[in-house]
């Protein structure tokens, strides 16, 4: 069981707006630590997506944005394309497991 | 631009010691903090500790007590030593770069070496 939970699979037609939820509790994002977000192709190494609830890194395009309220946070992909369809995961820090880095159990995104 | 490389050997038998090197290429190994993260064959992902480039380092509560994480700043890299594999600790092993200040890291990986995949067995 992941500290944080996401929801194992979600799904769209091109062009749709899709959300990924990522639920914690008051010691990670309850506590107000930040959420980031990583998108793994198929077959290759995660890269990161968003940083800090809701930056983009240089290079991600727009249609990508996350926030964050409570013990939860989101990631929205809008316009949605073909090559989106990947794993994405949520992260963020606990302080109730001696400092660690959580990783959410991930999400399927299928583009239909 | 920075780039990670993740070397060390595929198989490990079951007992020994896991030891994995990540070479930093395109730029320093100041200033920042680096971390490996491991992925088990179709599941998630799983952070393991990281090492800032002063030598402090901080690993995970559960596998704190097998993993050593040490830097080699006059080569640019940095290494992973892990104790008394099983089977468990199969998996895709990845360096990443954590950027960060001089009191902590933000936590986030903004760099990530293409992965070494090891297998635990006899």
């Amino acid at each position: 069981q992941s500290v944080l939970t996401q929801p194992p699979s979600v799904s769209g037609a091109p062009g749709q707006r899709v959300t990924i939820s990522c639920t914690g509790s008051s010691s990670n994002i309850g506590a107000g630590y930040d959420v980031h977000w990583y998108q793994q192709l198929p077959g290759t190494a995660p890269k990161l997506l968003i940083y800090a609830n809701n930056n983009r890194p240089s290079g991600v395009p727009d249609r990508f944005s996350g926030s964050k309220s409570g013990t939860s946070a989101s990631l929205a992909i809008t316009g949605l394309q073909a090559e989106d369809e990947a794993d994405y995961y949520c992260q963020s820090y606990d302080s109730s497991l001696s400092g660690s880095w959580v990783f959410g159990g991930g999400t399927k995104l299928t583009v239909l | 631009q920075v780039q990670l490389q993740e070397s060390g050997p595929g198989l490990v038998k079951p007992s020994e010691t896991l030891s994995l090197t990540c070479t930093v290429s395109g730029g320093s190994i100041n200033n920042y903090y680096w971390s490996w993260i491991r992925q088990p064959p179709g599941r998630g992902l799983e952070w393991i500790g990281y090492i800032y480039y002063s030598g402090s380092t901080h690993a995970s509560p559960s596998l704190k007590s097998r993993v050593t994480i040490l830097l080699d700043r006059s080569k640019n890299q940095f290494s992973l030593r892990l104790s008394s594999v099983t089977a468990a600790d199969t998996a895709v092993y990845y360096c990443v770069r954590v950027p960060g200040s001089a009191n902590y890291p933000y936590y986030y990986m903004d760099v990530w070496g293409k992965g070494t995949t090891v297998t635990v067995s006899s």
